[in-house]
């Protein structure tokens, strides 16, 4: 299957400053992918879709500013996390859409994990 | 808006247990529906994906049917194994987005 990487696994930062997230396809090109957080015992919820060389469509209540995301290229997507804070302490998991005349499938990073003390 | 719905939220069971993981969805214009396991701090591994043409998938011990006409789709877990322990989560993609349920925690003690 199709792989799709994340980096990094983990990070810790201080409040008040920004971090990055990096999400690959690495033997695919998407055209989508999609930004996912994850708090604890609690499931998957949809933050963004990510559009290679256009702007971002970001999920009611969550911020733009707050979350920036870049989509230069059709295997990469940047997701920053702007002067993060304790708050923002969760599991981030991206996916690369994999579209075709028969298919439709979304392939998930490992995701990381953002502890913002 | 899709929302999909897991049942139960945790099963216990002893190994060698044949279980079923029960997931619906309100929106039937589904194009698939997946079946994910994400053991604890960790990202998600595909279990089973079914085509909104296709009534089931099996691999392995693993069988998973979709019924689009009453919203439904069951996981169904043979001969289960402590190793099998782990959240499994459904999500259905409808409108190129992807709606997870909020899983079922799985545990299999020997």
């Amino acid at each position: 299957g199709a792989v799709v990487s994340q980096h990094p696994s983990w990070v810790i930062c201080k409040s008040g400053t920004s971090v990055k997230i990096e999400c690959r396809s690495l033997d695919f090109q998407a055209t989508t992918m999609f930004w996912y957080r994850q708090f604890p015992k609690q499931s998957l919820m949809l933050m963004a879709t990510s559009n290679e060389g256009s702007k971002a469509t970001y999920e009611q209540g969550v911020e733009k500013d707050k979350f920036l995301i870049n989509h230069a290229s059709l295997t990469l997507s940047t997701l920053t996390v702007t002067s993060a804070h304790p708050e923002d302490s969760s599991f981030y998991i991206c996916s690369a859409r994999d579209e075709g005349e028969s298919t439709d499938t979304q392939y998930f990073g490992p995701g990381t994990r953002l502890t913002v003390l | 808006k899709q929302e999909v719905t897991q049942i139960p939220a945790a099963l216990s069971v002893p190994e060698g247990e044949n279980l079923v993981l029960n997931c619906s969805f309100t929106d039937s214009a589904i194009y698939n529906l997946q079946w994910f396991r994400q053991d604890p701090g960790k990202g998600l591994t595909s279990l089973l994906l079914i085509q909104s043409s296709q009534r089931e998938q099996t691999s392995g011990r693993l069988n998973a049917s979709l019924d689009k006409s009453s919203g439904r789709s069951t996981l169904y877990i043979a001969a289960s194994q402590p190793g099998d322990s782990a959240t499994y989560l459904c999500a259905g993609t409808s409108y190129g987005k992807l709606t997870f349920g909020q899983g079922t925690i799985l545990t299999v003690h020997p």
